[in-house]
């Protein structure tokens, strides 16, 4: 069966940067967009960015641009969020998330990685 | 950027209900619109995809409507387990540029 499976909870201080790993199982890795979405406590789902696993290409929000990085290791399945110069207001779940073809609906979610931004 | 809003931003309702929940883009996405749910503490689930193609493993009492600016998501018949937030997306900008409505919270009158 198909899991995104995401790395563990971080806690890191204003101005530092954190990268967050999402290790894809039960499809062939470089079928499908992976894409990351964010969500802050108590609210609403903030799309990031979306990286094509075959070729490495991106896409980024326009609030995200220039702060994140999304890259993968096709060898191991694994696609990766890096954002840098956190600041409290980046405190969030991330979550990495595939979109299948066609009308691009993201059919399976990764269980969320809590990245804490604390002085 | 494509804005979406959604409506209402929460809703009580009691087991057996029917709601309807609607979804308005600020500008034509065709059918490309697609709706999750998501219940505390969890990940987002694909409930809907393509407006009103029905995810599989979802209850059929999950139903979809919609093209261009306006879309509608219904629920037939509340379950206990319904009450969760709801929240669309467009997937039609190119290059992609996905968005999602802020989000309706559906809770037990």
């Amino acid at each position: 069966q198909v899991q995104l499976v995401q790395s563990g909870a971080e806690v890191k201080k204003p101005g530092a940067s954190v990268k967050v790993s999402c290790m894809a199982s039960g499809y062939t890795f470089t079928t499908y967009d992976i894409n990351w979405v964010r969500q802050a406590t108590g609210q609403g789902l903030e799309w990031m960015g979306w990286m094509n696993p075959n070729s490495g290409n991106t896409g980024y929000a326009q609030k995200f641009q220039g702060r994140v990085t999304m890259t993968r290791n096709t060898s191991i399945s694994t696609a990766y969020m890096e954002l840098s110069s956190l600041r409290s207001d980046d405190t969030a779940v991330y979550y990495c998330t595939r979109a299948s073809s066609g009308y691009n609906p993201f059919d399976y979610w990764g269980q969320g990685t809590l990245v804490t931004v604390s002085s | 950027d494509i804005q979406m809003t959604q409506s209402p931003s929460s809703l009580s309702a009691s087991v057996g209900d029917r709601v309807t929940i609607t979804c308005r883009a600020s500008q034509s996405i065709s059918s490309y619109l697609n709706w999750y749910q998501q219940r505390p503490g969890k990940a987002p689930r694909l409930l809907i995809y393509a407006a009103s193609s029905l995810q599989s493993g979802v209850p059929s009492r999950f139903s979809g409507s919609g093209s261009g600016t306006d879309f509608t998501l219904t629920i037939s018949s509340l379950q206990p387990e319904d009450f969760a937030t709801y929240f669309c997306q467009q997937s039609y900008s190119t290059p992609f540029m996905y968005t999602f409505g802020q989000g309706t919270k559906l809770e037990i009158k």
